[in-house]
């Protein structure tokens, strides 16, 4: 059974800290995804990693893909509380699967404090 | 660009009842489109996938006879829920893709609450 899993479920910390989300999945997959969602709205496509090794940044975020060790991360640098939300990953299209499907991870819920 | 809408944005229905759930892209051609289900403060779970045309491959645990897809053009699909129950509840999110964009991303909905009383 394919598994995606996040690590933490859920962060706090101060503005101005660095931390690091973590998704682990079970199965070989072509590209992974990562999303923010705010309360009660529907998902931001935030990064889309293509390849081993891939490595994106917009503003204070930055993810990055090691497809060997099925891991992607997602670096805060100097968080503000306009990033609190909760992020999710997503994983998809599989081998041999139904075309674009994505099977998200569990999501971190991230509140950043002043 | 790649913009999809979901109809309505907060519905409330008595049990038992059925409700239909729009999901429109509206600027381009959605050949596959995708119904997804939120629990608060869970992670979003694929109920079903449909590609224009034929009929929706339903996800395991998911009853195809409740929640009845019709993909029938290009930038509509519609989600029916079938005699509501409140355990139906639940945050209802679309997604659609196309061969006019990277037919490898999905473009997300807004998403539909559905509480059933």
């Amino acid at each position: 059974e394919l598994k995606v899993e996040q690590n933490p479920l859920f962060l706090s910390m101060q503005e101005g800290k660095n931390y690091t989300i973590y998704c682990n999945y079970s199965t070989t997959s072509d590209r992974l995804y990562w999303y923010r969602q705010d309360p009660g709205k529907s998902l931001e496509s935030l990064f889309v990693l293509l390849s081993n090794g891939a490595v994106k940044q917009e503003g204070r975020l930055m993810a990055s893909l090691d497809t060997k060790a099925r891991l992607s991360t997602l670096h805060i640098t100097a968080a503000v509380h306009d990033l609190s939300a909760t992020y999710f990953c997503a994983v998809g299209p599989f081998y041999g699967g139904a075309t674009n499907k994505l099977i998200f991870g569990t999501g971190t819920l991230l509140a950043v404090q002043p | 660009g790649a913009v999809v809408s979901q109809h309505p944005s907060w519905v409330i229905c008595k049990s038992g009842t059925s409700v239909k759930i729009e999901c429109r892209s509206l600027d381009f051609q959605a050949t596959t489109m995708f119904w997804y289900r939120q629990f608060p403060k869970q992670s979003l779970m694929l109920m079903a996938t449909s590609n224009e045309g034929s009929k929706a491959t339903y996800e395991q645990g998911v009853e195809k006879d409740k929640f009845l897809i019709n993909h029938a053009s290009l930038t509509l699909s519609t989600l029916t829920v079938t005699s509501a129950h409140p355990e139906d509840s639940s945050f209802y999110i679309c997604s659609a893709s196309g061969p006019e964009l990277n037919t490898d991303t999905q473009y997300f909905g807004p998403g539909t609450r559905l509480t059933v009383l």
